[in-house]
C-alpha cells in the first residue's frame, strides 16, 4: 500500500518554463489537496479537489492549475514558472470522516 | 494575524524533560483539530487528533479550549527521537489551516 505517491522528488526550473507536478493516492480517498510550504509561512493551500470531477481554488492559487483526472490523480501545473513558486509542494488525501491528511513525500522546486 | 499561530521555537530541552506547545486559532468555526509532526526534509504525519475533553497517547497528551480558541501538546519524558518540528491544525470545511510549526530538539 503506497498510499501517496508524488513525482517527481526534486525539480529545477528555468523562469518561464512549465512543468506538472503528478500525485496519486490508492486508499480510494475523495478528497486531495496540493499545498505548499515556505519557511516561516507553514503549509498552504493551492488547490484541493473535493470529489473526482471538482476542484477549488484554495489560499494560494494565482499561477497554478490544477486537473482532477480520475479519483486516484490529481495534478498540479505550472504554466510559466516564476521564482516565487521556489518551495516545497506537498500533496494530501483526505477519506470520507477520516481524521486527518495522508501527505506525499513532497517535491523540492526551485526555479531559477 | 495568521489563522493559525504557533511559538516556532526552536525548543531546545534535556531527554527526560517535559515540554508543551501552544497553538491559537482565529477561526471560531473550526470544527476539528490536529497535531502534525514534520521530520526536517519530510512529510508531515498526524501526530494525534485534539479532542474536547482532551486526549493521551502515551507520552503525548493534546487539550481544546474552544472558548479561548487554543490548542496544546504535552510531551514527558522527552526522546532523542521527539526531535521535529510540531504543526498545529485546524479543520473548517474541505480546508485544514497548518500553523508554521514549532521546532523541538532534544538532547542527550
Amino acid at each position: 500500500n503506497a498510499g501517496v505517491t508524488q513525482t517527481p522528488k526534486f525539480q529545477v526550473l528555468k523562469t518561464g518554463q512549465s512543468m506538472t507536478l503528478q500525485c496519486a493516492q490508492d486508499m480510494n480517498h475523495n478528497s486531495m489537496y496540493w499545498y505548499r510550504q515556505d519557511p516561516g509561512m507553514g503549509l498552504r493551500l493551492i488547490y484541493y479537489s473535493a470529489s473526482e470531477g471538482t476542484t477549488d481554488k484554495g489560499e494560494v492559487p494565482n499561477g497554478y492549475n490544477v486537473s482532477r483526472l480520475n479519483k486516484r490523480e490529481f495534478s498540479l501545473r505550472l504554466e510559466s514558472a516564476a521564482p516565487s513558486q521556489t518551495s516545497v509542494y506537498f500533496c494530501a488525501s483526505r477519506g470520507q470522516g477520516a481524521h486527518g491528511y495522508t501527505f506525499g513525500s513532497g517535491t523540492r522546486l526551485t526555479v531559477v | 494575524r495568521k489563522e493559525v499561530e504557533q511559538d516556532p521555537g526552536p525548543f531546545n530541552v534535556p531527554e527526560g524533560a517535559t515540554v508543551a506547545f501552544n497553538c491559537t486559532y482565529s477561526n471560531s468555526a473550526s470544527q476539528s483539530f490536529f497535531w502534525y509532526r514534520q521530520d526536517c526534509r519530510k512529510e508531515p504525519k498526524l501526530l494525534m487528533s485534539v479532542y474536547s475533553s482532551g486526549n493521551e497517547d502515551g507520552r503525548f497528551t493534546a487539550q481544546l479550549n474552544r472558548a479561548s480558541q487554543y490548542i496544546s501538546l504535552l510531551i514527558r519524558d522527552s526522546k532523542l527521537s521527539d526531535s521535529a518540528t510540531y504543526l498545529c491544525v485546524v479543520n473548517i470545511g474541505n480546508d485544514m489551516r497548518f500553523g508554521a510549526g514549532t521546532r523541538l530538539t532534544v538532547k542527550p
